[in-house]
């Protein structure tokens, strides 16, 4: 079957660095995606992932090793609008969108 | 550039009754995707419809059916409601043009069946 694991909460200070890990076992992969969604609203992109390595953008950055099915998405100097649930999700060989359940970050003052 | 609309934002049904949600795209936008969205579950793809074709299909129940019109706007139906139905349902657009690209949600219809 297919599978995609990530931690179900995590609580980070504000100002500090969090990396958010996930693991993938999906039939194909035509890369990784990374949503960030507020409670009561809609998921809203943050990245893609195709290729091994590290993409970076502003505060937050995406690594991905297709060979350990990992990806994880990091966020440093944390703010408290960061507090939000983080959705990692796979794209298998059928290009449908496999995805995890989600990661609860809450940011501590 | 308006977003994803979703209507209605909620709605309140029955066991064994049927339902409609609509979702219109990102103008220009040709693909939309339905989501099912559970507490602990994660969002559970549904199908995917591109200028009027379903295009892709996730593992869901006959139940739950979907189309497209020529302006792009997609409907969902669902029939003989179950308690189990109950989530949110959210759509996303995206260009469609490419099989991998950023989809754009809209803010998702809640549906409680009782």
């Amino acid at each position: 079957g297919q599978n995609i694991d990530q931690p179900t909460e995590m609580t980070a200070t504000e100002g500090a660095i969090v990396q958010i890990n996930c693991t993938y076992q999906t039939s194909g992969f035509n890369g990784l995606f990374w949503y960030q969604q507020h409670a009561g609203e809609a998921p809203t992109f943050l990245s893609y992932n195709v290729l091994d390595g590290l993409e970076e953008k502003g505060r937050f950055s995406s690594f991905l090793s297709r060979s350990k099915g990992y990806s994880y998405l990091l966020l440093k100097e944390l703010q408290m609008k960061d507090s939000a649930s983080y959705l990692c999700a796979v794209m298998d060989s059928n290009y449908q969108l496999i995805w995890g359940a989600g990661t609860k970050l809450i940011i501590k003052p | 550039k308006a977003g994803v609309t979703q209507t209605p934002r909620y709605l309140i049904k029955t066991r064994g009754q049927q339902v409609t949600l609509s979702c219109s795209p990102i103008s220009g936008h040709r693909s939309v995707s339905w989501y099912q969205q559970t507490p602990g579950q994660g969002l559970q793809f549904l199908f995917e419809y591109f200028s009027e074709t379903q295009r892709n299909k996730g593992n869901f129940p006959g139940r739950f059916s979907g189309r497209q019109f020529s302006n792009s706007r997609s409907e969902m139906n669902v029939s003989t409601l179950e308690l189990g139905d109950s989530a949110l349902y959210l759509c996303a657009s995206s260009p469609g043009e490419r099989e991998v690209d950023e989809q754009f949600f809209g803010p998702g219809t809640r549906l409680t069946v009782l």
